[in-house]
């Protein structure tokens, strides 16, 4: 948990409005993801970037979702305009290397829209 | 499409038991297999993984036991401890789809003390 700050840790937000999500990784990282968690669904990958270039963005729900990562200590995902069926725990996570490599994740940040 | 299939949803076990947790996969492609553990609040860190040139890998109390012909794999944990409460995920991943984990829906281990 400690390889990966994220922020806010909890966010109430009412339909419509627009939210971001924070991630800012330690370094020595080249790999970034970003995941939802659901009960019914479990965990998703919405997308991932290497060394800082989003790589697979195939699993953004919809256009309403969008990721950046402007340098390897910061990435943002932001849900705009955010719907009720977009509550859940968003994770950022790293990993050096992709083969078969340990992800570590952060804390996670609880969405809820009202 | 869920290409791992993790059961059961939920267990509870009697300190001391022991805790299984089963899944199967469909793509015999997948030579990665790790058990990431999820406490409430936190999330999901690597516990233990397997490659499937072994049939079983023991790290401490939890072992993975792998049985490539029937395509399944499944976690052990002996002398269950109420510290082991968590949720407990299986995922795999190949070369061919780029090292994508593919993840299952989890379990829900609560062990009575």
């Amino acid at each position: 948990d400690a390889g990966v700050i994220q922020s806010p840790r909890h966010e109430v937000t009412e339909m419509g409005q627009e939210v971001t999500l924070r991630c800012k990784p330690i370094s020595g990282h080249d790999y970034l993801f970003w995941y939802r968690q659901t009960m019914m669904r479990g965990l998703e990958l919405l997308i991932y970037f290497n060394n800082n270039v989003p790589i697979d963005d195939s699993g953004m729900p919809e256009d309403r979702f969008s990721a950046k990562m402007p340098n390897a200590s910061f990435s943002t995902l932001k849900i705009q305009p955010s719907e009720p069926r977009d509550s859940a725990v968003y994770f950022c996570a790293i990993s050096r290397g992709f083969s078969g490599n340990t992800i570590y994740f952060g804390e996670g940040s609880w969405l809820t829209v009202v | 499409q869920q290409q791992v299939k993790q059961s059961p949803q939920s267990l509870i076990v009697q300190k001391g038991g022991i805790s299984i947790i089963n899944c199967a996969y469909e793509n015999t492609a997948f030579d990665y297999f790790p058990w990431y553990q999820q406490f409430p609040g936190k999330g999901p860190a690597l516990l233990i993984a397997i490659r499937p040139d072994v049939s079983e890998k023991k790290e401490g109390r939890f072992t993975i036991s792998f049985n490539k012909s029937a395509k399944q794999f499944s976690l052990h944990i002996m002398d269950s401890q109420p510290g082991d409460s968590a949720t407990y995920f299986c995922a795999a991943s190949d070369a061919g789809n780029n090292r994508k984990l593919i993840w299952g829906l989890g379990t829900s281990l609560a062990v009575n003390p």
